[in-house]
């Protein structure tokens, strides 16, 4: 069974301070997403990761994967207080019929302050 | 991207009664899914919605409560039957596949907020 846990669960950070938050799940699988969830929205894609040693950036957030390691990170660089909202990473069930199935991690409440 | 849009946006609803939900996505999918957040939890999955057959549940979801159809490759339907307190969550409809655009990205719809009394 794909389990997925993330931590921190819950991160305070101040304007200008960089931070990671980090993903780790038990089986091999071929992508992982990141999004973002703002409070009372959906969910906005951010990252999709497909291979080992992948890296990709947009603005101040950049995720990375190590697959043999089975852990991906959203190291998030000078924080602004528009980075507040509840970060989701979630893994894709390995192919066959569980095609496109995602588990998600707990989710990472991020507050930055000034 | 993909747009995905659902139906309603939010529902007050009584317990013992259903409701039901419509996901419709701007262009033709591979995949559809539905998935439940329950309030400050994270996404759980209901179950795969699979185009002119049945759908596929997950462990702990059952067809006679989640009834779900999938009549064509751009539109589903989520029932949620009996409804009691426990089922007040936020359904989200997702879709994936190379349809969308932009291959292995996964999307989701703005959910419906389902409160029941």
């Amino acid at each position: 069974e794909l389990k997925v846990e993330q931590n921190p669960l819950f991160l305070s950070m101040q304007e200008g301070k960089n931070y990671t938050i980090y993903c780790n799940y038990s089986t091999t699988s071929d992508r992982l997403y990141w999004y973002r969830q703002d409070p009372g929205k959906s969910l906005e894609s951010l990252f999709v990761l497909l291979s080992n040693g992948a890296v990709k950036q947009e603005g101040r957030l950049m995720a990375s994967l190590d697959t043999k390691a089975r852990l991906s990170t959203l190291h998030i660089t000078a924080a602004v207080h528009d980075l507040s909202a509840t970060y989701f990473c979630a893994v894709a069930h390995a192919g066959g019929t569980s095609y496109g199935k995602l588990t998600f991690g707990q989710g990472t409440i991020l507050t930055v302050h000034p | 991207s993909a747009v995905i849009s659902q139906k309603p946006s939010r529902d007050i609803c009584q317990r013992g009664t259903s409701l039901t939900i419509q996901c419709q996505v701007d262009s033709q999918v591979t995949m559809m899914f539905w998935y439940r957040q329950q309030p400050g939890q994270s996404l759980t999955l209901i179950a795969t919605a699979n185009q002119g057959s049945e759908a596929t549940y997950e462990s702990g979801f059952v067809i006679d409560k989640f009834p779900i159809s999938r009549p064509n490759l751009t539109f589903s339907t989520l029932t949620v039957s009996n409804m009691s307190p426990e089922d007040s969550s936020i359904y989200l409809c997702s879709a994936v596949g190379n349809h969308l655009g932009a291959p292995n990205r996964q999307f989701f719809g703005p959910g419906t907020r389902l409160t029941v009394l």
